[in-house]
C-alpha cells in the first residue's frame, strides 16, 4: 500500500497565486486531516473531513479551501497566496470510531514569495 | 479548549542513557493519545497510541504511559542510540476525533 501521498512536494508561489495540494490515500479511511507546520511549532488544524461530502473547519481554516468528492482524495486550495502561508502542509488519514494510528504523509513544503 | 504541551523543547544526552519526554493536556476528555516521530524534512510516524482507558504502552526500547486524571504522558526511551535522534510529538484525540499536536520535543543523542 502506498498509504497518504501528497504532491508536490516543493512549489513556491507568488503572492496572490492559486494552487491545490493533493492528497490521496488507499487505505479506505473514511477521516482525513490537513494540517501546517511552522518553524519550531506543533501541527495546526486547518481543515478536517470525516467522509465523502464532509467537510469542517479546524483551528486555521481562513485563505484555504477543501473538497471530498471521494473516500480516497482531499485536496487543499489556495486562492489567493499570501506570505502568511508559507509553510509545510501535512495530509493524514485515520479509521473513524477505532484506536488505530494516524497516517502521515510526506508533506509539501510551500514557500510564498 | 484543549492545549497539549511539551517539556522540554530541546533535549540533548549522551548515547546509552534513559530519558523521558513529557506531554501534558488540559482536558482529560481524550478518545486516546498518541506519540509521534518526525524526522527533518520528513512526515509523522507513529509510535504508540494509548487508549483512554490504558496506563501504557510498549514497543521495543519504548514505553508511553497516560495518566488521563493528571492530564500527563510520558515517553520513556531505554538504552538511547544516535539514530533515536529526531523530533517527538505527542497529540491528543478529543472526542469529536480533532487530533491537537503539542510543539514537540527535539531530542540529539550524542555519540
Amino acid at each position: 500500500n502506498a498509504g497518504v501521498t501528497q504532491t508536490p512536494k516543493f512549489r513556491i508561489l507568488k503572492i496572490g497565486q492559486s494552487m491545490t495540494l493533493q492528497c490521496t490515500q488507499d487505505m479506505n479511511h473514511n477521516y482525513m486531516y490537513w494540517y501546517r507546520q511552522d518553524p519550531g511549532m506543533g501541527l495546526k488544524l486547518i481543515y478536517y473531513s470525516v467522509g465523502a461530502g464532509i467537510t469542517d473547519k479546524g483551528e486555521v481554516p481562513n485563505g484555504y479551501n477543501v473538497s471530498r468528492s471521494t473516500t480516497e482524495d482531499f485536496p487543499l486550495r489556495l486562492e489567493l497566496a499570501a506570505p502568511s502561508q508559507t509553510s509545510v502542509y501535512f495530509c493524514a488519514s485515520h479509521r473513524p470510531n477505532s484506536n488505530q494510528p494516524q497516517h502521515f504523509g510526506d508533506g509539501t513544503r510551500l514557500s510564498i514569495l | 479548549k484543549q492545549e497539549v504541551t511539551q517539556i522540554p523543547a530541546a533535549l540533548s544526552v549522551p548515547e546509552g542513557e534513559n530519558l523521558v519526554l513529557n506531554c501534558s493536556f488540559t482536558d482529560s476528555a481524550i478518545y486516546n493519545l498518541q506519540w509521534f516521530r518526525q524526522d527533518p524534512g520528513k512526515g509523522l510516524t507513529s509510535l504508540l497510541l494509548i487508549q483512554s482507558s490504558q496506563r501504557e504502552q510498549t514497543s521495543g526500547r519504548l514505553n508511553a504511559s497516560l495518566d488521563k486524571s493528571s492530564g500527563r504522558s510520558t515517553l520513556y526511551i531505554a538504552a538511547s542510540q544516535p539514530g533515536d535522534s529526531a523530533t517527538y510529538l505527542c497529540a491528543v484525540r478529543r472526542e469529536d476525533d480533532k487530533i491537537i499536536f503539542g510543539k514537540g520535543t527535539r531530542l540529539h543523542i550524542l555519540p
